[in-house]
């Protein structure tokens, strides 16, 4: 069964520096795998979804992940964190191609002035 | 822009009571889930809705869970018997089509504190 691994539940970087947020996941079939956000007391907004039409996806906010099947690697990326992009984040993949989709733990992203 | 609706926002009640959690999904949108996120822990499957029967069910939704779509608007999660474990957030969300091809829209989530 499909699964996600998000390593490091609190990653902290300065304002400016590049963001890497780690997921890896576990599937016998190639995946469909989400990155989504969380802003303090709101719901979760997608931010990018690979579905295997392209390795380097582009999502909002200037965020994007590659996806590595060597690795089994779909890693969160954004050359630039701002202070707007204090939240938490989750992977998630579509289990066995229905409608359950299964989150990571999350990634608690702080950003230091 | 569309978005889906949770209320009520916060609910506490007394362990052994019956809670109902109700959503009101982007209105074209045929797919309809429920999520729970216990507090600082991830966030959980808990059922999917198509075609007004539960589509997927995660170990999680046991006899003491039920879900309806009693109006065509709203989209509810019932609690028969609530415990002292179900206190979490609970997150609603909807999908023009399957969550695969599809993206799926979350709510603000109702907070539930069982006592």
């Amino acid at each position: 069964a499909q699964s996600v691994t998000q390593l490091g539940s609190h990653v902290s970087v300065s304002e400016g520096a590049l963001v890497l947020l780690r997921c890896n996941y576990s599937s016998s079939v190639p995946p469909y795998l989400f990155w989504y956000v969380q802003y303090p007391n709101q719901g979760l907004q997608l931010l990018l979804k690979y579905t295997s039409a392209a390795t380097l996806v582009k999502g909002i906010n200037g965020f994007e992940a590659e996806f590595k099947k060597s690795e089994t690697s779909f890693h969160l990326t954004k050359p630039s964190a701002h202070m707007s992009d204090a939240a938490e984040y989750f992977c998630a993949v579509i289990k066995d191609n229905n409608n359950d989709m299964r989150f990571g733990a999350g990634t608690r992203l702080t950003v230091k002035p | 822009e569309p978005e889906v609706t949770q209320t009520p926002s916060h609910q506490v009640t007394q362990m052994g009571q019956e809670v109902i959690l109700r959503c009101v999904p982007i209105s074209n949108h045929l797919y309809f889930y429920w999520y729970r996120q216990i507090l600082g822990q991830k966030v959980e499957f808990l059922v999917s809705f198509y075609n007004n029967e539960i589509s997927e069910k995660s170990e999680i939704f046991d006899d003491q869970f039920s879900v309806e779509r009693p109006d065509g608007s709203n989209f509810t999660l019932k609690i028969r018997s609530t415990k002292l474990e179900d206190s979490a957030m609970y997150f609603c969300a909807s999908s023009g089509g399957l969550a695969v091809t599809g993206e799926l829209f979350f709510g603000e989530g109702s907070r539930l504190t069982v006592l």
